[in-house]
């Protein structure tokens, strides 16, 4: 079975650096890959998506990468701010209408 | 537009006892789903339905039940509460032309349930 793996453990960095989280998957490559933030106490929000036969995706601060050779997805905010802090989750789709495969997260904390 | 809107936020049963988990819409969207996250686990899907009518289950769909009368609302219901059922649960929709789920998901705020 499809296996998806995020660093559990949390990351920290400081304000004004790039936050890095990665992303990866085992088997054969999704058709879509997407990323959402998640707040303590809340329930997930979009952020970005990318398809297989994109390489990257940006919005504002925000880059996806889609290397479907190393099967990882790379997902980076630029110029972070303490306001980045939160966890951020990887959800692969692996055929059209397929259904959603979350990761378990990973915590970004982001020191001023 | 109030989005995704669940209720309640919190809830404690006993073991046995049964439950509705309410979830309600106003985006108009097609496809509705429930997922419950446990700590290092990710968002598991329970059941899913792509329309009024129709529904699925998804990865972890024992002890759990749903049905669709309406576009708005996805009540997810507990049949006989265990203490592995704790957890909390979310809800989400998307658009969902012809039922594709790997559309943008809106969540609800969720549900935190503990079974004791």
């Amino acid at each position: 079975s499809q296996k998806i793996e995020q660093n559990s453990e949390a990351l920290n960095i400081q304000e004004g650096k790039t936050a890095t989280l990665t992303c990866n998957y085992t088997n054969y490559s999704p058709a879509y890959l997407q990323w959402y933030r998640q707040d303590p106490g809340r329930g997930p929000v979009f952020l970005l998506l990318i398809r297989e036969n994109e390489k990257e995706k940006r919005k504002e601060r925000l880059k996806v990468t889609f290397d479907t050779t190393l099967k990882q997805s790379l997902f980076h905010i630029t110029a972070s701010q303490p306001a980045d802090s939160a966890t951020y989750l990887c959800a692969l789709a692996y055929n059209q209408g397929g259904k959603l495969i979350f990761g378990q997260g990973t915590e970004l904390s982001v020191k001023p | 537009n109030a989005g995704v809107t669940q209720t309640p936020k919190f809830q404690v049963l006993k073991t046995g006892q049964s439950m509705t988990l309410q979830c309600a819409q106003d985006m108009n969207h097609e496809y509705m789903s429930w997922y419950r996250q446990d700590p290092g686990m990710g968002l598991r899907l329970i059941h899913y339905s792509v329309g009024a009518g129709i529904t699925d289950q998804g990865e972890v769909p024992n002890g759990y039940n749903v049905s669709r009368s309406t576009t708005e609302d996805f009540p997810l219901r507990l049949l006989s509460a265990a203490p592995s059922q704790t957890s909390v649960y979310f809800c989400a929709s998307s658009p969902g032309a012809s039922g594709h789920r790997t559309d943008t998901q809106y969540f609800g705020p969720g549900t935190r349930l503990t079974v004791l």
